[in-house]
């Protein structure tokens, strides 16, 4: 059973561009809901995170906005840059962080 | 930032041998660790829990016998992948969950390639 629906599987954008991830999940029960990011060969590393208690969380280039009631939250880059380029996931905790469900991933490429 | 240590970072072994990957938490103590198992270009797949000083919990589907996992100490989970086969070539990816703040951090991961 598939818990997290992310879009879309990869996504070219510009230099200076917006790049947009979303993730959509089905059980309400969760209760963290942050993003991850990885370079080949690396694991992932948390990016920024949010809780469902607010509808926004911006840290620098990166904001999370959150859609309680669509169960939906997605992923802004602003002023994309080619070192963003790597695979997002998006993930879905509960109960206390102990199980963590991923996104399906999206690789993002920033071109110059 | 807290840091998790994963080693080997790559493995090439025979089939039929066995191969062991250590997870490490060095700057904070880790009550829970996760493994997981990542195909090219594709999600986590999470194979066990592990909590310290207790049996690891499987995903339905992963061999326990197959995939050992000892989480003997607060900083240290290992995964043993028994009388390994081609198929078990993957990306092994641990991560552990800092006691006090409940914070998930990965490993870098490691690469196991069965001839």
């Amino acid at each position: 059973q598939q818990q997290v629906k992310q879009s879309p599987q990869s996504l070219i954008v510009q230099k200076g561009g917006i790049s947009i991830i979303n993730c959509a999940y089905e059980n309400t029960a969760f209760d963290y809901f942050p993003w991850y990011q990885q370079f080949p060969g690396k694991g992932p590393a948390l990016l920024i995170a949010i809780r469902p208690d607010v509808s926004e969380k911006k840290e620098g280039r990166f904001t999370i906005s959150f859609n309680k009631s669509a169960k939906q939250f997605s992923l802004h880059i602003m002023d994309s840059q080619p070192g963003d380029s790597a695979t997002y996931f998006c993930a879905v905790h509960s109960g206390g962080y102990q199980k963590v469900t991923f996104g399906t991933g999206t690789k993002l490429q920033v071109i110059p | 930032g807290a840091v998790v240590s994963q080693h080997p970072s790559r493995v090439i072994c025979k089939s039929g041998t066995s191969v062991k990957i250590e997870c490490r938490s060095l700057d904070f103590q880790a009550t829970t660790m996760f493994w997981y198992r990542q195909f090219p270009k594709q999600s986590l797949m999470l194979m066990a829990t592990s909590n310290e000083g207790s049996k690891a919990t499987y995903e339905q589907g992963v061999e326990k016998d197959k995939f050992l996992i000892n989480h003997a100490s607060l900083t240290l989970s290992t995964l043993t992948v028994t009388s390994a086969h081609p198929e078990d070539s993957s990306f092994y990816i641990c991560s552990a969950q800092d006691r006090l703040n409940e914070k998930l951090f990965f490993g870098s991961g490691t690469q196991l390639s069965v001839l």
